[in-house]
């Protein structure tokens, strides 16, 4: 499954199979960006990041990809499971100003079973 | 290991009281960040303190003021409360020393009546 997570608020994604979520950024000088995953009544929790210097990262079964030409950041969640359910969040800062997070708008990931 | 610590997790007001929020950084960060939640909302920065003094100001009104204090921990103060103040609160904090990642507290839920 696939979202453009500005304009779509909500995935919904067979388990085992992968996510795709995806954000625009706006401000083509932001240099380090992040993805937030939130889970009802918790705070953001840190997924992966990368730098503008990359144009991807992987970490464990996700992977941001990054690209700049047209300000677009996805986030790949592979073997969607049920405890992948929540918010995801992504995330910019601009350079020199790492103390403030800039949040985009979230997208509500929903694991079918 | 140790997360953010926020208290109170829930905190019920009415207009024109005052409310105090704390924050208790992961040990040996130095950076607190505050962050507003409304619901449905993405979070939005509000301020920020690096050695208990302020690094950075977002949308914070002038009803909040909030310190950082020796121990590192962070209150923020909310005078004249409004029924539009009811939100999620959020408190991140960052080591300076270990780039830019910051790490979430799970927020205190105020709601004023």
């Amino acid at each position: 499954g696939e979202s453009v997570g500005l304009h779509l608020p909500t995935l919904s994604v067979q388990e085992g199979d992968n996510s795709i979520i995806n954000c625009a950024y706006s401000n083509s000088a932001s240099d380090y960006f992040i993805w937030y995953k939130q889970e009802s009544g918790k705070g953001p929790q840190f997924i992966i990041d990368i730098r503008s210097n990359m144009d991807k990262r992987q970490g464990q079964r996700v992977t941001v990809l990054l690209n700049k030409t047209v300000k677009h950041l996805s986030l790949q969640i592979a073997a969607t499971q049920p405890g992948d359910s929540a918010v995801y969040f992504c995330a910019e800062t601009l350079p020199n100003r790492d103390d403030k997070i800039i949040f985009g708008k979230g997208t509500r990931l929903h694991i079918l079973p | 290991a140790a997360g953010v610590i926020q208290s109170p997790r829930h905190l019920i007001k009415e207009k024109r009281e005052t409310a105090t929020l704390k924050c208790y950084p992961i040990p040996r960060h130095d950076t607190v960040y505050w962050y507003q939640q409304g619901p449905g909302q993405d979070p939005q920065f509000l301020i920020s303190f690096y050695e208990k003094m302020q690094s950075d100001k977002g949308s914070i009104p002038d009803r909040f003021s909030a310190q950082q204090f020796s121990d590192y921990h962070s209150e923020l103060n909310m005078s004249s409360l409004e029924l539009g103040d009811s939100a999620l609160y959020f408190c991140a904090s960052s080591n300076s020393q270990d780039q830019e990642t910051q790490y979430f507290g799970p927020g205190t839920r105020l709601l004023v009546l």
